[in-house]
Formats: C-alpha cells, sequence, structure tokens
C-alpha cells in the first residue's frame, strides 16, 4: 500500500517563528488532506489539498503530486499551535480510506 | 451545520467485556469510517461503510465489527476486549468516501 512519510517528528520553537512542514508520499494520490489534532483528541481538517496552493491566516500548504510531496507552512507561531500535525492521503479507486503519516510534534514556546 | 457526534466520550471496560461505539456523520454524508490511534501504531484504518454497506476493512481481527443504519449513523463493536484494545477511537464522515474528510472528537477506550 501507499506509504506516508512525515519530516520532521518533532519540531520546537518560539513564538513568532515559522515553521515548515514536510509529507512524502510513494505513489500517485487523488486527495490530501492536513490535520491538527488538539490536546483532547479532535482532528481538525486544516486543509484538503491534492495539488496547489491553499491559504487560510497563518496557514498555507503546498501540493506537489507530481513529485509526491506536501508541504505546510505556519507562519508567526503561536502557542495555541502546539500539538500533532498530520498528514492523510487517498490513492483513489476502491479503497475507501486514508493513510496517515506518524506525525509532526509542534511545541511552540512563549 | 453540525459536526461528526461521538459517542460516548470515554469509556473504561473490563478485559473480557464488549463494547459500542456510535457515530453520527455530518448530515448528507453517506460515508462513515473508524480509525483506531494508538502511541506505538499511531492511526489505523479499521473499517469504512457506505449507505449500509462495509466497502472496504483494515487490517483487525474479528473481534471488531462495525454497521451502519439507514440514517448514516455507524457503530462499531469490539467483542472480547483485550488490553490492547485501549486507544482513541476516531470515526469519519465524507459524503463519497473518496476524499474531504471530517473527524468527530473520538471515543478514548481504556481497557483495565
Amino acid at each position: 500500500g501507499i506509504q506516508v512519510e512525515q519530516s520532521p517528528p518533532d519540531l520546537i520553537l518560539q513564538e513568532g517563528a515559522n515553521s515548515t512542514l514536510r509529507c512524502n508520499f510513494s505513489d500517485s494520490v487523488n486527495n490530501l488532506q492536513w490535520f491538527h489534532q488538539n490536546p483532547w483528541g479532535q482532528l481538525i481538517n486544516l486543509f484538503y489539498i491534492p495539488s496547489g496552493t491553499k491559504q487560510n491566516g497563518r496557514l498555507s500548504a503546498t501540493t506537489v503530486a507530481t513529485e509526491r510531496y506536501s508541504l505546510l507552512y505556519i507562519s508567526s507561531s503561536q502557542t495555541t499551535d502546539s500539538g500533532v500535525y498530520f498528514c492523510a492521503v487517498y490513492s483513489g479507486g476502491s479503497n475507501y480510506k486514508l493513510t496517515f503519516g506518524k506525525g509532526t510534534l509542534l511545541t511552540v514556546n512563549p | 451545520k453540525a459536526g461528526v457526534t461521538q459517542t460516548p466520550r470515554y469509556l473504561i471496560k473490563t478485559r473480557g467485556q464488549q463494547v459500542t461505539l456510535s457515530c453520527s456523520p455530518i448530515s448528507g454524508h453517506r460515508s462513515v469510517s473508524w480509525y483506531q490511534q494508538t502511541p506505538g501504531q499511531g492511526l489505523q484504518f479499521l473499517f469504512e461503510y457506505f449507505s449500509e454497506t462495509q466497502r472496504n476493512k483494515g487490517n483487525f481481527p474479528g473481534r471488531f465489527s462495525g454497521r451502519q443504519f439507514s440514517n448514516s449513523r455507524s457503530e462499531m463493536n469490539v467483542s472480547t476486549l483485550e488490553l490492547g484494545d485501549s486507544a482513541l477511537y476516531l470515526c469519519a464522515s465524507s459524503s463519497t468516501g473518496q476524499g474531504g474528510y471530517t473527524f468527530g472528537s473520538g471515543t478514548r477506550l481504556t481497557v483495565v
């Protein structure tokens, strides 16, 4: 099956810093989503981005489907950005499931 | 519109018991899928239902089962609980099951 790798596994920042999280996938995908898992465990959808670039406030994401990677940019980070960020892909066909990476644990210190 | 609703939020069960978790999808969404999250294995796919039919199942033992009702609500059941079943169980809904998933808040199951 498709493999999803996220880097870095851990990231520690000072408030106000910028960061880039990376997601590599081993095969072509129909859909890709970025999630932020809050302290209570809920996965909050950040972007649905099978290709191209999207922006939402301080966050933006870019997926280059032909090169099989996606990037999540966080600018001017805040302590509330802390948590685990997951990339998940849907490879298409009839599997009807998301395959997740192991996540990036982001800690933003005041 | 209302999001994905999972109940209960927390559960404590004893080994050997069984448990049923519930998930109500976003109105209009016909696909419901379930995932298990543990520190060691990460997020793993359990199964997916669409219009009351299971279309895909992950690599879990037969103790894990599910169903979907005509109103798209779904339940998953775990029988003969083991300590290793302790996990966060997440439900996701999608209009077609081919992307655009929205997750619920999860049910945290502890088996003692």
